[in-house]
């Protein structure tokens, strides 16, 4: 069982808040990553980190920012919630080691933005 | 154009039944593949990774097929139980780049009655 959680689990917001959602993992992870996933949809990377202080963004456009000032913790923020941005957040963190690594994710925060 | 293609979308069958979910993928360079289980309202968790010299794979009941000739590979659940509902995703990474990037597939959604 991976060590990665993911807080709030189900968030409803309305228009305009400003939110952000926690991941953190307990098992070293240099590279953590969030994913974006719709209903019967694939999973798209919209940020990245190899580690402490760095962060990138993924193949998905995203109006949301990231940080990662410790390798355990990297939380995602949306200045301001749209309904566009309702959607499931997954978190994800892997060894850096070697690309047949797994990734490890967290449960997801489902965003509801009213 | 670098893709995972499954089939099929969705899928039912009967508790104790065998059943074989498809992907299809034209990710090149190939690093490995994995197969991902999702039940609903959670983070996929991995159930096998194979190689380019890796032809099959079993965790379990689950046993994973590839022929990197053809860029196939094959999900086999074998006596099927209620718990073995949930999305099994498909995902290819290329070994073009250092991040080892994840190509991943819309899911096969199984569903087992009893």
């Amino acid at each position: 069982e991976a060590d990665i959680y993911q807080t709030p689990r189900y968030l409803v917001i309305g228009t305009g808040k400003k939110i952000t959602l926690e991941c953190s993992q307990t098992m070293g992870h240099d590279k953590m990553y969030w994913y974006q996933q719709d209903p019967g949809m694939e999973l798209h990377l919209i940020h990245y980190s190899y580690g402490v202080n760095s962060t990138e963004k993924g193949d998905l456009s995203s109006e949301s920012t990231v940080s990662r000032i410790r390798t355990e913790h990297f939380p995602l923020t949306l200045e301001s919630a749209r309904p566009s941005h309702t959607s499931q957040y997954l978190c994800a963190s892997q060894v850096a080691s070697g690309g047949t690594d797994t990734q490890y994710f967290g449960p997801g925060t489902r965003l509801t933005v009213l | 154009k670098n893709q995972v293609e499954q089939s099929p979308q969705s899928l039912i069958i009967l508790e104790g039944k065998n059943c074989t979910l498809q992907c299809n993928y034209t990710v090149s360079p190939f690093s490995n593949l994995r197969w991902y289980k999702q039940d609903t309202g959670r983070g996929p968790v991995s159930l096998t990774i194979m190689t380019f010299s890796e032809n099959t794979k079993s965790n379990g009941r689950y046993t994973a097929t590839l022929d990197a000739d053809t860029k196939q590979s094959s999900l086999h659940i074998t006596a099927s139980q209620l718990s073995d509902s949930a999305s099994y995703i498909c995902v290819v990474s290329d070994r073009g780049s250092t991040l080892g990037r994840l190509y991943f597939g819309r899911g096969t959604q199984l569903t087992v009655w009893p």
